[in-house]
């Protein structure tokens, strides 16, 4: 069974450098989500995509944040000159969108960034 | 805007008990969307159960059990019989449909501890 993987699980860098994520949805999805999660909160949406284009971002996602899906199957999250208050988990979700109906959405195990 | 609140920050049981969590939410969409999800110690989250905003009607699957009152803006979620393995944080989140966002908000959850 393959669910949405997420690479790599955990990342340590120093405060200034750039990180790079990867989400592999559920292969039939075409809708895939970035949610930032800080320990006691619940997950906070960053942006979302359908196939490859981009159809909503947070007031959240500063210009530091970049995410690209680029064929409409896997993601990438890039945060360039990480600070420490980037530390959090981040976590990627992909559902089966259809016009009519919405569908919930299925979440990878994330990647916990600590940003020193 | 759309808020979601689990004013149940932590709760504690033994087994055997029953517990509900609570949850209230604000938004100003007539079509939206309400969820439940937990989150094990594992840390992945897991999807419980869907409910749109026309469709009233409790659910009950298994010893899980959810009740939807639009009328005091709350989906509750019951855990009848709780055991060891109920034990994580739940998280009640709000979809707009109507508008077409597809972000989830999510409320900060509540901790479950279930002793043997």
């Amino acid at each position: 069974d393959t669910g949405v993987s997420q690479d790599p699980r955990h990342k340590i860098t120093k405060r200034g450098q750039n990180v790079t994520f990867r989400c592999d949805p559920i292969s039939e999805h075409n809708r895939l989500y970035w949610y930032r999660q800080t320990l006691g909160q619940g997950p906070e949406f960053l942006t979302y995509f359908q196939n490859e284009a981009q159809l909503e971002k947070s007031r959240l996602l500063s210009d530091r944040f970049s995410a690209e899906r680029p064929k409409g199957s896997f993601s990438t999250l890039e945060i360039q000159r990480t600070e420490q208050g980037d530390s959090a988990m981040y976590l990627c979700a992909s559902s089966l969108g259809v016009l009519t109906h919405y569908n919930e959405q299925f979440f990878g195990p994330g990647t916990r960034l600590t940003v020193l | 805007a759309q808020k979601v609140t689990q004013a149940q920050t932590e709760i504690s049981v033994v087994e055997k008990e029953d517990v509900t969590l609570d949850c209230v939410y604000e938004t100003r969409d007539t079509t939206y969307y309400l969820f439940w999800y937990k989150q094990p110690p594992s840390g992945e989250l897991v999807f419980l159960i869907r409910r749109n905003s026309f469709d009233e009607q409790n659910e009950i699957s298994g010893r899980y059990s959810w009740n939807f009152q639009k009328s005091t803006s709350s989906f509750n979620f019951t855990i009848t019989a709780s055991q060891v393995v109920d034990s994580a944080v739940y998280f009640c989140a709000l979809s707009e449909a109507g508008t077409g966002r597809r972000a989830l908000t999510f409320g900060s959850g509540t901790r479950l501890q279930v002793q043997p």
